[in-house]
């Protein structure tokens, strides 16, 4: 069966630093890997997803940026964080089809002091 | 530009009774598919039940199902029976049309999500 881990579940982090999410998916091949970011309360917002090694689309214009180094992991990375940048984090992959769901990773709550 | 509402920022309800959520669209796609998901506090996205624009009969997932509305844009969620592990956050979703050339492959907008809480 598919896994998705997301680590680290939790982090704090100041303002300005640098910033490194790592998601990795099992039990499947050449899945679509998604980003999402959620506010306290709110919807998911999309930032970057990935139909394949090396491909990332972003979404919302940001500090963040994604990459896919290998066929089942995805990356989110930041130079330098801000302090809008808190938030729940989401990683999610898909195989095509029309009914097919996205299923979600735990997440990443991270806090920007 | 695809979008979902959803009205009830919170619903209560008294456990073992139905509850409905309701959900809205707007697309100019034909062909897409509409996903609720479960969001319990922990955090974790649950996966609950799809309906496909196409599709003639409503979806149903267990206690879970699907009152969808192609004329009125709508695909409220129906929970039967309610339980205590119900309370959460619920999303609706929608996919754009799979066109393989369209930068839209694949991709969920989500609504802002309603507030279930289930009664004792």
């Amino acid at each position: 069966s598919q896994t998705i881990h997301q680590w680290p579940a939790t982090l704090v982090q100041p303002v300005g630093s640098p910033l490194s999410l790592e998601c990795t998916v099992e039990g499947t091949s050449n899945p679509n890997l998604y980003w999402y970011r959620q506010a306290a309360g709110r919807g998911l917002q999309l930032l970057f997803y990935s139909v394949g090694i090396g491909q990332i689309s972003s979404e919302v214009p940001q500090n963040l940026s994604a990459s896919r180094p290998q066929d089942r992991q995805f990356i989110l990375s930041s130079k330098k964080l801000l302090l809008s940048d808190s938030g729940f984090y989401l990683c999610a992959w898909s195989v095509w089809g029309r009914n097919q769901p996205q299923h979600f990773g735990d997440g990443t709550r991270l806090s920007i002091l | 530009a695809q979008k979902i509402t959803q009205t009830q920022p919170g619903m209560f309800v008294q456990e073992k009774e139905a509850v409905t959520l309701d959900c809205t669209y707007d697309t100019s796609d034909q062909s897409y598919g509409l996903f609720w998901y479960k969001q319990p506090s922990s955090g974790e996205m649950i996966f609950l039940i799809y309906q496909g624009s196409y599709d003639e009969q409503n979806a149903t997932e267990g206690r879970y199902s699907l009152n969808f509305q192609k004329a009125r844009k709508s695909a409220n969620l129906v929970i039967s029976a309610s339980q205590l592990g119900d309370s959460a956050m619920y999303f609706c979703a929608m996919r754009a049309s799979l066109n393989a050339g369209g930068t839209s492959y694949g991709k969920l907008t989500f609504g802002q999500g309603t507030i279930l809480t289930v009664h004792p």
